[in-house]
């Protein structure tokens, strides 16, 4: 069983779209995350969800809006998408609010056309 | 705020050479640190970690890391290189009590057989 789950795997879309991506995880953690890497491979944080509630934002525009419908799942929606979003996203997740355990996800790459 | 710096952007070594990745971070206080690796095309895995205790961390694959307070380092090591250890590496840390990680710009390791 994988334990942090993204879908889809590959994005392409045109600008302007409203896309999704969704991740679940199964090992029962508090805390999930979203993260983004840039084409230089920089990895930045966005998102930071414990139990459902949000408790980091980053500097992150607001056409992304994360919403976690519970524990277990964190899903990041992008509207009026833009070239910069191009990127590969990963979620991830860890037991509690600290930095412990963390788990990966295999990443989204999303491809703004 | 805390923040990474990955010295060697891109390292070319030839099988069975001797590694070391520089990671120095900037922060006052107690940092648990981080050392991930990321195959091309694949997620980031982590290779060890540091919370407390012994300086000298070991992880998977042969990896090792040593942290030095007085320098605010955290660097890599592996003894001898394979063709397998073609990958990006980050190195990250993250305050005790607190969940997010700040990566390093990461560094390109290519081994050529």
């Amino acid at each position: 069983d994988t334990a942090v789950s993204q879908t889809p795997k590959y994005l392409v879309t045109q600008m302007g779209n409203d896309k999704s991506i969704k991740c679940e995880q199964n090992l029962g953690h508090d805390t999930m995350y979203w993260y983004k890497q840039d084409s230089k491979k920089f990895l930045k944080i966005m998102f930071s969800y414990n139990n459902k509630e949000l408790i980091i934002n980053e500097t992150v525009p607001n056409r992304f809006s994360p919403k976690s419908p519970d524990k277990a799942h964190l899903n990041l929606h992008i509207n009026s998408l833009e070239l910069g979003d191009s990127a590969v996203y990963f979620c991830a997740s860890s037991p509690t609010s600290n930095s412990y355990g963390y788990t990966f996800g295999s990443g989204t790459r999303l491809t703004v056309v | 705020a805390q923040s990474v710096s990955q010295h060697n952007h891109h390292v070319i070594l030839s099988e069975a050479a001797s590694l070391e990745l520089g990671c120095n971070y900037s922060y006052g206080g107690t940092v648990n640190l981080f050392w991930y690796v990321q195959y091309p095309g694949q997620h980031l895995q982590l290779l060890l970690k540091y919370f407390s205790g012994d300086p000298l961390v070991k992880g998977i694959k042969g990896f090792e890391a040593e942290f030095i307070k007085s320098k605010f380092s955290f660097n890599l090591r592996k003894p001898s290189v394979q063709w397998s250890d073609t990958a990006e590496y980050f190195c990250a840390v993250s305050p005790p009590g607190y969940s997010t990680l700040t990566f390093g710009k990461g560094t390109m390791l290519l081994v050529s057989p």
